[in-house]
């Protein structure tokens, strides 16, 4: 079975500083890795996902994610955030080969001014 | 061209009650998975349907079902419904039976009183 973690449930930020959001999973077997952001009362948007090759993904908004597979891990960093940014962040993995995502907790992304 | 769409946007039941959400794929996409978000916490999967064939059922009770359509639409059915049911549901299309890239619904609310 996989299992994803997400290290901090809450995170507050200033704008334009940096941020990164962090993911730890575990899997007995390969995954494919995403990064999905959900704003309030909206479904969820894939902001990132990595399948194979480089493990530095890029995603859309200015996001960027790490895939390290000696510390399962995938965090998600911004090198300057917005206001717009401010929302629940959410890691999943699926098994390759496997239909569902299994996603963690969360982790919302405040930003202030 | 349309995204993933979910009716209803919201709706209360009693405790007891049955309810069917809908959810349309994007066109051209053939499995449609659903999943429940409870407040707080991350989507957790329930079914995956995939040329209208149920592909893959997560850790939900009996009350829990669903289908899907030759058009690839789906309904998620919930009968004699618990307080706990109450919850987000997402319904995700993608074009392939493996979720490499999964597109969601913005979501049925149904709370349960």
């Amino acid at each position: 079975a996989q299992s994803v973690t997400q290290l901090d449930s809450q995170v507050p930020v200033f704008e334009e500083a940096p941020v990164e959001l962090r993911c730890n999973y575990s899997s007995s077997v390969s995954v494919y890795l995403f990064w999905y952001v959900q704003y309030p009362n909206q479904g969820l948007q894939l902001l990132l996902k990595y399948l194979s090759g480089s493990t530095l993904v890029k995603g859309i908004n200015g996001f960027e994610a790490e895939f390290n597979k000696s510390q399962t891990s995938f965090h998600l960093r911004k090198p300057s955030v917005h206001i717009s940014d401010t929302a629940e962040y959410f890691c999943a993995v699926t098994p390759q080969g496997a239909q569902k995502l299994v996603f963690g907790q969360g982790t919302r992304l405040t930003i202030n001014p | 061209d349309a995204g993933v769409t979910q009716s209803p946007t919201h709706l209360i039941k009693t405790r007891g009650q049955q309810v069917t959400l809908r959810c349309s794929p994007i066109s051209g996409h053939k499995s449609v998975s659903w999943y429940q978000q409870v407040l707080g916490q991350g989507p957790q999967f329930i079914f995956q349907y995939y040329e209208k064939e149920e592909r893959g059922r997560g850790n939900f009770p009996d009350r829990f079902s669903a289908r899907q359509f030759p058009n690839y639409s789906s309904e998620l059915n919930v009968n004699a419904l618990l307080l706990g049911d109450s919850a987000l549901y997402l319904c995700a299309s993608s074009f392939r039976l493996m979720n490499t890239e999964a597109f969601f619904g913005q979501g049925t609310r149904l709370t349960v009183v």
